[in-house]
């Protein structure tokens, strides 16, 4: 089945303390993206990535880590999480960038305490 | 600065109403807008991908169109019904075909039967 994977879907930790949101799919697709989604300001992209070893900021990548190592996967890192970064999390890829649609994974929800 | 907005923020339409959602953006060099549906506790779903020299797309019961020059989508429900009860989004990618993505914040639509 066709799909993008995150891990954890749930996480609550401590604020400093190192962490990372798997994201995988499983369709050779090119462009993946990170999301956070807060009340009130909605959707706002972290980082993207056009390909292996290829990424870029979106509108809010302060506090945030990413790599693209594998076609496949686009772990998102937070080296140092504060309260700020609690949030539902969303990974997206897709086959042709801007050519087809974006396809999301189920979200991971993270409390920073 | 790419912003977008959406009006209504949320609507409530007897089932079988035809309606009509809004979605405006600043700046016109998009590459392509996107509209979505998201469940709540859930990821998004993408609904139809319009590029940035289309006028509009269709799928079923829905239809999207864009007047880019005016920064101005509709995503189009015809004969509403319950199961459409779920926000919708619309997203603009910037000027490549790899590039930033804009959420707009999103409209609520509440179909009763």
């Amino acid at each position: 089945e066709a799909q993008v994977t995150q891990n954890p879907r749930y996480l609550i930790t401590v604020t400093g303390k190192k962490l990372t949101v798997t994201c995988s799919q499983n369709m050779n697709h090119e462009y993946m993206s990170w999301y956070r989604q807060d009340p009130g300001l909605g959707l706002r992209q972290i980082y993207y990535s056009m390909n292996v070893e290829v990424t870029d900021k979106g509108d809010v990548p302060e506090g945030y880590k990413v790599s693209r190592k594998e076609k496949r996967n686009f772990p998102l890192i937070l080296e140092s999480p504060s309260p700020n970064q609690t949030s539902l999390y969303f990974c997206a890829s897709s086959p042709g960038g801007g050519t087809k649609t974006q396809y999301f994974g189920p979200g991971t929800r993270l409390l920073v305490l | 600065k790419q912003e977008v907005t959406q009006i209504p923020a949320a609507l409530s339409v007897p089932e079988g109403e035809n309606l009509v959602l809004n979605c405006s953006f600043t700046d016109s060099a998009i590459y392509n807008l996107q509209w979505f549906r998201q469940d709540p506790g859930k990821g998004l779903t993408s609904l139809l991908l319009i590029q940035s020299s289309q006028r509009e797309q269709t799928s079923g019961r829905l239809n999207a169109s864009l007047d880019k020059s005016s920064g101005r989508s509709t995503l189009y429900i015809a004969a509403s019904q319950p199961g459409d009860s779920a926000t919708y989004l619309c997203a603009v990618m910037g000027e490549t075909s790899y590039d930033k993505v804009i959420f707009g914040p999103g409209t609520s639509l509440s179909v009763i039967p």
